[in-house]
């Protein structure tokens, strides 16, 4: 069974502008959950995503926001990008919502802004 | 606000010994997870606990869920080279929502040859 998969892998920006971020889930996974890791926070939760609805959300501002389609694949969007949002984009799949069923990571997208 | 703390923060070994590393906290949780992550990559799940006292292996991995549960441990036995990597607990209090699950600052593993 094919692991979740996350793209891109890398990605350079420049301050202001906006990015798209993509993870596919698990085959038969429903839920999507996007985190944040960087070396002075750590794996932060950004929102979770079941059934094309945001069921959970971290402490980040309005400029992280996502969406997931009907075949359960999720996108990030950060937008008017700051230097501070340079960091690991994790995405963990699982079957259902809400932290009943174990998660799944993708390798990450790492996100640099200059 | 809620926070893990592990330690130690960094350890360098020789193939072969034994590594013991553990995760505390100031709160009560209901699960404990242990993931390992490696260079670029993202966090794999090593092993679950669900019930204070539980003790789980999984191959050369042992973890125990503490009594108090606000605690666990993470044992590796006889490391190899490929142990190499950091290694996070995670704690999640409720039952339910994954904001509530809360990551350590990882343990980085180094196995000397």
């Amino acid at each position: 069974k094919a692991g979740v998969t996350q793209t891109p892998r890398y990605l350079i920006k420049t301050r202001g502008q906006q990015v798209t971020l993509s993870c596919s889930p698990i085959s038969g996974h429903r839920s999507v959950s996007w985190y944040q890791q960087t070396p002075g926070q750590g794996l932060q939760f950004l929102f979770e995503y079941f059934s094309e609805t945001q069921r959970n959300k971290g402490n980040f501002p309005g400029r992280f926001s996502g969406r997931q389609f009907s075949n359960s694949r999720s996108e990030m969007n950060v937008s008017t990008l700051e230097l501070g949002d340079s960091a690991l984009y994790l995405c963990a799949s699982s079957l259902s919502s809400g932290g009943t069923d174990t998660q799944y990571f993708g390798p990450g997208t790492r996100l640099t802004v200059l | 606000g809620q926070q893990l703390n592990q330690s130690p923060q960094s350890m360098f070994i020789q193939e072969g010994e034994d590594v013991s590393m553990n995760c505390t906290s100031s709160s009560i949780f209901n699960t404990w997870l242990w993931y390992k992550q490696d260079p670029g990559e993202g966090p794999v799940l090593l092993i679950a606990l669900y019930k204070a006292g539980e003790l789980t292996s999984n191959g050369r991995l042992t973890a125990q869920f503490g009594i108090t549960r606000k605690d666990s441990f993470l044992n590796i036995s006889a490391s190899i080279p490929s142990d190499v990597g950091i290694y996070f607990c995670a704690g999640q209090q409720g039952e339910t929502s994954y904001d509530k699950v809360i990551f350590g600052p990882g343990t980085s593993l180094s196995v000397i040859p």
